[in-house]
């Protein structure tokens, strides 16, 4: 069982939609974070969210994460070619204390 | 520089070898990592370490050595390699432990 369960899976849109990807768990967790991992290179740490309800944005992407810190959002406006990638959340397990990632939402955004 | 180099970025190697990925961090950071990275799979936790001489096992340990004698330098040998253990190899870095880590650019290992 996925701890950490991400929708869509794959997500191809043209360029100057809006989009939303979905960090969803059934555990309450302390802190979360969201990585975007490009093609051919290592994850990067976009932000950390910690309190419920919390919202953060960085330039076109928004961060949410839920009131009861189960679950959380990241919405982009206006995509462009370079928001392509796999986004990643991640977050400590409260039962087993191990850093777990989720299953990842691959992005291609058409020019 | 700063931050987290990993070497070779690409590497084939034959079955049985043993072949050793290297992971050097600029920032002192207490933690270090290896994952592995495959098609439907996701990212997988290999070794970490806590500290200089300090290493435990993650979710996927078998056929896999580390070590960690100074806090920059994590190596990850595999001392027979095999064929399922072809992947892309990631290290990663952190202060706390806690998460938001800091990740190299990965080590494509093919095995043949």
């Amino acid at each position: 069982t996925q701890l950490l369960e991400q929708s869509p899976q794959f997500l191809s849109i043209q360029e100057g939609e809006n989009l939303t990807v979905y960090c969803n768990s059934s555990s309450v967790f302390s802190s979360l974070q969201w990585y975007r991992q490009e093609p051919g290179e290592g994850p990067v740490l976009l932000v950390t969210v910690v309190t419920g309800g919390e919202v953060k944005k960085l330039k076109r992407l928004t961060f949410q994460f839920g009131d009861a810190r189960k679950d959380s959002s990241l919405h982009i406006t206006a995509a462009q070619p370079g928001d392509t990638g796999l986004y990643l959340c991640a977050a400590m397990d409260p039962g087993t204390y191990k850093y777990i990632f989720g299953t990842g939402t691959r992005l291609k955004v058409l020019a | 520089d700063a931050g987290i180099t990993q070497s070779p970025r690409y590497k084939i190697t034959e079955t049985g070898r043993q072949v050793t990925l290297m992971c050097h961090q600029t920032w002192s950071h207490s933690y270090m990592f290896w994952y592995r990275q495959d098609l439907g799979h996701g990212l997988r936790l290999i070794y970490y370490s806590a500290a200089a001489d300090i290493t435990d096992k993650g979710e996927v340990p078998d056929g896999y050595v580390v070590s960690r004698s100074k806090t920059e330098n994590f190596p990850l040998t595999l001392e027979s390699a095999t064929r399922s253990q072809t992947s892309v190899y990631f290290c990663a870095s952190s202060e706390s432990g806690q998460g938001g880590y800091t990740f190299g650019s990965g080590t494509r290992l093919t095995v043949v």
